[in-house]
């Protein structure tokens, strides 16, 4: 069955770094990815939808300056969180859509900031 | 091997009766989270229900309630009284681990389940 992977699984880093997350359709092309932020018994907060060869675009209130995402193939899309801080320490996850629009989820990203 | 199975592609329920979406799992480790949530059109995920394995008692949210079953490795989402607005995608998922960060790894997600309450 169809699969998306994420790397790096897990990430520490330093505040005021970038961290970029790949998310990978392994056996089908995805035109469309979504990143999601996971808070604790709350919604997948839905960050922005990921378009291959066109700008992302993101949902109210998410800086898109901060989350900079770039779908550059039909099978990976990056995100880069940048000048990281500790509230910016969740867990993200993306999702890609097939031709037939079903949704697969990638496993997530838990970022940790210092 | 696929960790969360959700049998069923499509449902269909008439407003205000009960619903019952399918979901089994397959893990080795004794601690893990199960999560619902729902999907509607907008693409944003909604937040139904936790269920901890080691929770004593099946989790209930308003109308949502989980039938979990330990021994079946199921973790059926029961919604009762649909309502128009439940017609959504519905996710099954676990991570692996205790508490709702578990051991902090991945979150595994069914294949979902597309509900359309009829008026």
């Amino acid at each position: 069955g169809a699969v998306v992977s994420q790397h790096p699984s897990r990430v520490i880093c330093k505040s005021g770094t970038s961290v970029k997350i790949e998310c990978r359709s392994l056996d089908f092309q995805a035109t469309t990815m979504f990143w999601y932020r996971q808070f604790p018994k709350k919604s997948l907060m839905l960050m922005a939808t990921s378009n291959e060869g066109s700008k992302a675009t993101y949902e109210q209130g998410v800086e898109k300056d901060k989350f900079l995402i770039n779908h550059a193939s039909l099978t990976l899309s990056t995100l880069t969180v940048t000048s990281a801080h500790p509230e910016d320490s969740s867990f993200y996850i993306c999702s890609a859509l097939t031709s037939a629009d079903t949704q697969y989820f990638g496993p997530g990203t838990r970022l940790t900031v210092l | 091997a696929q960790k969360i199975t959700q049998t069923q592609p499509g449902m269909f329920v008439q407003e205000k009766e009960a619903v019952t979406l399918d979901c089994t799992y397959d893990t080795s480790d004794p601690s893990y989270g199960l999560f619902w949530y729902k999907q509607p059109s907008s693409g944003e995920m909604i937040f139904l229900i936790y269920q901890g394995s080691y929770d004593q008692q099946n989790a209930t949210e308003g109308r949502y309630s989980l039938n979990f079953q330990k021994a079946r490795k199921s973790a059926n989402l029961v919604i009762s009284a649909s309502q128009l607005g439940d017609s959504a995608m519905y996710f099954c998922a676990m991570r692996e681990g205790q508490g709702f960060w578990g051991s902090q790894g991945n979150l595994i997600f069914g294949k979902g389940t597309k509900l359309s309450v009829k008026p």
